[in-house]
């Protein structure tokens, strides 16, 4: 079964500072999706990123972007110029590309405060 | 509607008693899925649907949970005689598959709702 370690419970940043985000995951498989939720207190679950596990190149989207290090396992997310709207928790997730197993996997979180 | 929509977006109910809460997913959604989110906690995944069918009902915490999924859109999560410890946010989420040749393959994300939350009195 996969797991997902976000070893950062609380983490925070000055406002248009920069923040990197753990994410550790296990699995067997060699072909699969990552990618990192937010959720603000709305609770609404918002896709911030995503990566392709057969794509070597790193995803960005604006200020986020990710280091996908496939060999030892990491995804790690990166948010630049950190803004006020972006303090939520943040959920890095799993998920395998075959069909037939097809549940999303998270972690526990990380709780990302912006210090104004 | 554009996005997954769930109701109630609250409930209070008291010990006992059984709750149905209803996910309408992105039209074209084959999959759905319901996961449990606990005040300050991360998601537990409960059940997924494929079309109509729940190949994997693994997360179901117990057999006073159950779900439906018909005409592969709406799906009702039902819990019966709820308990304290049921009181949470559940989440449902849909999301497409692709054909690929012959071959069936995820897309990706999941498309989340704004959960209904569950309090249990």
């Amino acid at each position: 079964a996969q797991t997902v370690t976000q070893s950062q419970p609380e983490m925070s940043v000055q406002e248009a500072e920069t923040v990197t985000l753990s994410c550790t995951y296990d699995t067997s498989e060699s072909d699969y999706y990552l990618f990192w939720y937010k959720q603000p207190p709305s609770r609404q679950m918002i896709l911030v990123i995503r990566q392709e596990a057969y794509k070597q190149q790193n995803a960005t989207e604006n200020r986020f972007s990710v280091n996908f290090q496939k060999a030892a396992k990491s995804f790690s997310l990166k948010i630049s110029d950190s803004q006020l709207g972006d303090a939520a928790m943040y959920f890095c997730a799993y998920r395998s590309a075959y069909f037939g197993n097809e549940k999303l996997t998270f972690g526990t979180g990380t709780r990302l405060t912006i210090i104004p | 509607g554009a996005g997954v929509s769930q109701s109630p977006s609250n409930k209070v109910t008291e010990k006992g008693k059984d709750v149905e809460l209803r996910c309408d997913p992105i039209s074209g959604h084959t999959a759905l899925y319901w996961y449990r989110q606990r005040l300050g906690q991360g998601l537990e995944f409960l059940i997924y649907f494929q079309g109509n069918s729940a190949p994997d009902k693994s997360g179901l915490p117990s057999d006073r949970f159950s779900a439906e999924r018909t005409g592969e859109s709406v799906s009702t999560l039902t819990i019966q005689r709820t308990q304290q410890e049921d009181s949470a946010v559940y989440l449902c989420a849909s999301s497409l598959v692709r054909i690929e040749g012959q071959v069936s393959r995820n897309t990706g994300e999941l498309f989340f709702g704004e959960g209904s939350r569950l309090t249990v009195l």
